[in-house]
């Protein structure tokens, strides 16, 4: 079966660092993506990973492992308002995105 | 530049009725999809579409839900004869294309539904 892995819930400080980890193991693999989701609100798109490799883009930085099945997302200078859910997304060969249940990201000052 | 729209964004039907989800996909995108969100949970995928066509509905109940996007007007996802356990948030995304290694979808704001 196609299954992905996250953390339920991670608690972090407003200012550190926070790795969110996502493993997968899926029929096929043609990319995985992140998405944040404000509670109440639809997810809106953070980062594509298709090869090897660390993408930063700004706060944000996504690595993925194809052999490993491992991804994980770094959020760096964390704000009060990156307080969401993280949801890990892996499109199989398919085509079809099968996605974690995502993880609950709690900010404290 | 619109994004996904949806609508009604709350509906409240009771136990044997009928819920009718409207999404309008983003200009330009002719794929869309619709997921099922449960509280605390990730998101199921349900059904694929493309204009007047389905092209996977393998995520979706065999009984009392269907799903159109007809040539002309938004994508339709109905439930008849709700139950309790279809309350959910659900939500629709769209895509400029499907059979390509990037594809972002774009979601829309989805429609929350409570059954009573």
């Amino acid at each position: 079966g196609q299954n992905i892995d996250q953390p339920t819930e991670m608690t972090a400080t407003e200012g550190a660092i926070v790795q969110i980890n996502c493993t997968y193991q899926t029929s096929g693999f043609n990319g995985l993506f992140w998405y944040q989701q404000h509670a109440g609100e639809a997810p809106t798109f953070l980062s594509y990973n298709v090869l090897d490799g660390l993408e930063e883009k700004g706060r944000f930085s996504s690595f993925l492992s194809r052999s490993k099945g491992y991804s994980y997302l770094l959020l760096k200078e964390l704000q009060m308002k990156d307080s969401a859910s993280y949801l890990c997304a892996v499109m199989d060969s398919n085509y079809q995105l099968i996605w974690g249940a995502g993880t609950k990201l709690i900010i404290k000052p | 530049n619109a994004g996904v729209m949806q609508n009604p964004r709350h509906l409240v039907r009771r136990r044997g009725q009928e819920a009718r989800l409207r999404c309008s996909p983003m200009k330009g995108h002719s794929h869309v999809y619709w997921y099922r969100q449960l509280p605390e949970e990730g998101l199921k995928f349900m059904v694929y579409l493309q204009k007047e066509n389905i092209i996977d509905e393998s995520g979706m109940p065999k009984e009392r839900f269907s799903a159109e996007f007809p040539k002309e007007g938004p994508s339709i996802l109905r439930i008849q004869q709700v139950v309790r356990g279809d309350s959910a948030a659900y939500f629709c995304a769209s895509s400029l294309k499907r059979e390509a290694s990037y594809n972002e979808q774009f979601f829309g704001p989805g429609t929350r539904l409570t059954v009573l």
